[in-house]
């Protein structure tokens, strides 16, 4: 199956300050991205959809100025959460696909673990 | 609106075993994917098996099987012969047509006992 790399996969931060998490796929070219969260013992919550060369699209209840997404290449997407609070703690994943692949199965990062103290 | 249903939070089964985990859906699109995915305590989705709503044979990947049944929208996994390695949360997902973004479920923990 593809290849999608994600990291870090465990970050710590300190309140206020702003963590990067990359998300690349390693080889096929990523038309469309898709980025996750997922709060303990819980399922995955889709946050946003990302298209290489636009907008993010954001879903219901996530702030986009929060978490910054961006897709500047066919192979790489990074989540920017800005201004990290404790509460935004959990596991977030991305996930790869392509116009190619899009009725396959997506492929996913191995998740990043982020502790916000 | 489209949903995916596990109403199994945690499940027991001993090794060698076969177990079924339950998975309802809703939707109104008349072509979509059926997903079930893997995560081990360690984070990663490991993609198991797929079936397509148009799709009359039940789909089989080795030791899973998804035992489909359209009308009661409903889509199964059968993992037969279980094994230690097996325990660990199972997600059924559901794409959809058109976006192509996937809703899941709220996820089944296996356990396999030894």
């Amino acid at each position: 199956g593809a290849v999608v790399s994600q990291h870090p996969s465990r970050v710590i931060c300190k309140s206020g300050t702003s963590v990067k998490i990359e998300c690349r796929s390693l080889d096929f070219q990523a038309t469309t991205m898709f980025w996750y969260r997922q709060f303990p013992k819980q399922s995955l919550m889709l946050m946003a959809t990302s298209n290489e060369g636009s907008k993010a699209t954001y879903e219901q209840g996530v702030e986009k100025d929060k978490f910054l997404i961006n897709h500047a290449s066919l192979t790489l997407s990074t989540l920017t959460v800005t201004s990290a609070h404790p509460e935004d703690s959990s596991f977030y994943i991305c996930s790869a696909s392509s116009l190619e692949r899009l009725n396959t199965e997506a492929f996913f990062g191995q998740g990043t673990r982020l502790t916000v103290v | 609106a489209q949903k995916i249903t596990q109403t199994q939070p945690g499940m027991f089964v001993q090794e060698k075993e076969a177990v079924t985990l339950d998975c309802t859906y809703d939707t109104s699109d008349q072509s979509y994917g059926l997903f079930w995915y893997k995560q081990p305590s360690s984070g990663e989705m490991i993609f198991l098996i797929y079936q397509g709503s148009y799709d009359e044979q039940n789909a089989t990947e080795g030791r899973y099987s998804l035992n489909f049944q359209k009308a009661r929208k409903s889509a199964n996994l059968v993992i037969s012969a279980s094994q230690l390695g097996d325990s660990a949360m199972y997600f059924c997902a559901m794409r959809e047509s058109g976006t192509y973004k996937y809703i899941f479920g709220t996820g089944t923990r296996l356990k396999v006992l030894a």
